[in-house]
């Protein structure tokens, strides 16, 4: 299972937005509506940010959003705060003959 | 308190078995499938497993296909990962995750490091 692609980094100043790419193929990204993104700050466990595309889950701020195109997704993070600073990582559901991939990873620097 | 508490990490040689735990708790385990996710020291996150609600589904990645088994005992909520041949490249952090549909993992453990090395 080769992992979804993404940049390796990205930045943006304080209320400044940024958005990260997760290319995959039409097995996975393009075929089903099942893409999740994961914030993780160092030593901690990932946090689900976005699923289902653009679903956010409760307690997230809507300044985290999810769309997608063809075999490309994206998260956007609009009103860049420092809290935000960390590493991103896509996920998407490959159907019973792959089921799940994650992208290689975004660092995400607020300067 | 909703949580996951993976256990069971270590160090291994190479070739030699583990076996990993991920004890539920807080909420109905029975209802959810849970996967195993990993990532390699300064490495990104990898899939590694599912298991469906009651037991009868199971996929693996194909780095550790044949070699790791996936398990669970709903009557003990807990969650299991058989490694067996273990290799050098499946030195990580494990953690388990619970889905909400398809790969939507709300809730994580905090994660059982596996060392493989002589």
């Amino acid at each position: 299972q080769s992992a979804l692609t993404q940049p390796p980094s990205a930045s943006g100043s304080p209320g400044q937005s940024v958005t990260i790419s997760c290319t995959g193929t039409s097995s996975d990204v393009g075929g089903y509506n099942y893409v999740s993104w994961y914030q993780q700050h160092p030593g901690k466990a990932p946090k689900l940010m976005i699923f289902e595309v653009s679903k956010r889950p409760s307690g997230v701020p809507d300044r985290f959003s999810g769309s997608k195109s063809g075999n490309t997704a994206s998260l956007t993070v609009s009103g860049l705060q420092a809290e935000d600073e960390a590493d991103y990582y896509c996920s998407s559901y490959g159907g019973s003959n792959k089921f799940g991939v994650f992208g290689s990873g975004t660092k995400v620097t607020v300067l | 308190q909703v949580q996951l508490v993976e256990s069971g990490g270590g160090v291994v040689q190479p070739g030699r078995s583990l076996r990993l735990s991920c004890a539920a708790s807080g909420f109905s385990f029975s209802s959810f499938g849970i996967h195993w996710v990993r990532q390699a020291p300064g490495k990104g996150l990898e899939w590694v497993s599912v298991i469906s609600y009651d037991g009868n589904e199971k996929y693996y990645a194909d780095s550790v296909k044949g070699r790791f088994i996936i398990s669970r005992d709903n009557s003990k909520n807990t969650l299991y990962l058989q490694m067996n041949t273990l290799r050098a490249e499946d030195t990580a952090v494990y953690f388990c995750a619970r889905d909400m549909g398809r790969l939507d993992f709300d809730l994580w453990g905090r994660g059982t490091l596996v060392t493989v090395s002589s």
